[in-house]
């Protein structure tokens, strides 16, 4: 079975403090993405990785970076956390390409980020 | 831009009765289209997925849903929910022009009465 594992489950962190989540999958996977999921709203993509040090924004990229420096990790920052980040951050990962048979995106638990 | 609908935010249900959830999605071309589950308290976990083929998917649970291309809809169906069936649904798609990115839809929370 994939395993994607994000460090952190719960979180709080004060206003303008810098904040790394952090991913790690063990199925060789080349991409990895970074999600936010909000009620009503749904799972909105942040950034992407389709190969170690490459990255691609999503739709919400600002305020936060990503680093990929090694293939199975995947990291998600927030240079200076602000309240409205406050959320439930969900690591994904899938095989890289595209195929007929598609390629199935496995997701980790969620990192739950409250910003006071 | 790519997006992805789903029509309803809230639906509740009782034991037994059939289970229509609707997706839409906005573009043309060759589409990948899933359903993910989310348990309260657990992750999101893949229900079925469409890539080509017979537009009448299975997936796990007793769920199914049916790719309509004229009417750019995936929508999920189950004949007769179960209370473990309460979860918040969500219906994604992958675009061959947006390389491996997945648009999800709002999401649909499924609540079954015993």
């Amino acid at each position: 079975d994939v395993k994607v594992t994000q460090s952190s489950r719960y979180l709080v962190k004060r206003t303008g403090e810098k904040v790394f989540l952090e991913c790690v999958q063990d199925m060789d996977h080349e991409n990895m993405f970074w999600y936010r999921q909000d009620p009503g709203l749904g799972l909105r993509l942040i950034y992407f990785s389709y190969d170690v040090k490459m990255k691609e924004k999503g739709d919400i990229p600002e305020g936060y970076s990503v680093s990929r420096e090694k293939k199975e990790r995947f990291s998600l920052i927030l240079e200076s956390a602000s309240t409205n980040q406050t959320s439930m951050y969900l690591c994904a990962s899938s095989l890289g390409g595209w195929t007929n048979s598609g390629n199935t995106i496995y997701f980790g638990e969620g990192s739950w980020l409250t910003v006071v | 831009a790519q997006s992805v609908s789903q029509h309803n935010h809230h639906v509740i249900l009782s034991e037994a009765a059939s289970l229509e959830l609707g997706c839409n999605y906005s573009y043309g071309g060759t589409v990948n289209l899933f359903w993910y589950v989310q348990y309260p308290g657990q992750h999101l976990q893949l229900l079925l997925k469409y890539f080509s083929g017979d537009p009448l998917v299975k997936g796990i649970k007793g769920f199914e849903a049916e790719f309509i291309k004229s009417k750019f809809s995936f929508n999920l169906r189950k004949p007769s929910v179960q209370w473990s069936d309460t979860a918040e649904y969500f219906c994604a798609a992958k675009h061959n022009n947006a390389g491996n990115m997945l648009t999800f839809g709002g999401g649909t929370r499924l609540m079954v009465k015993p």
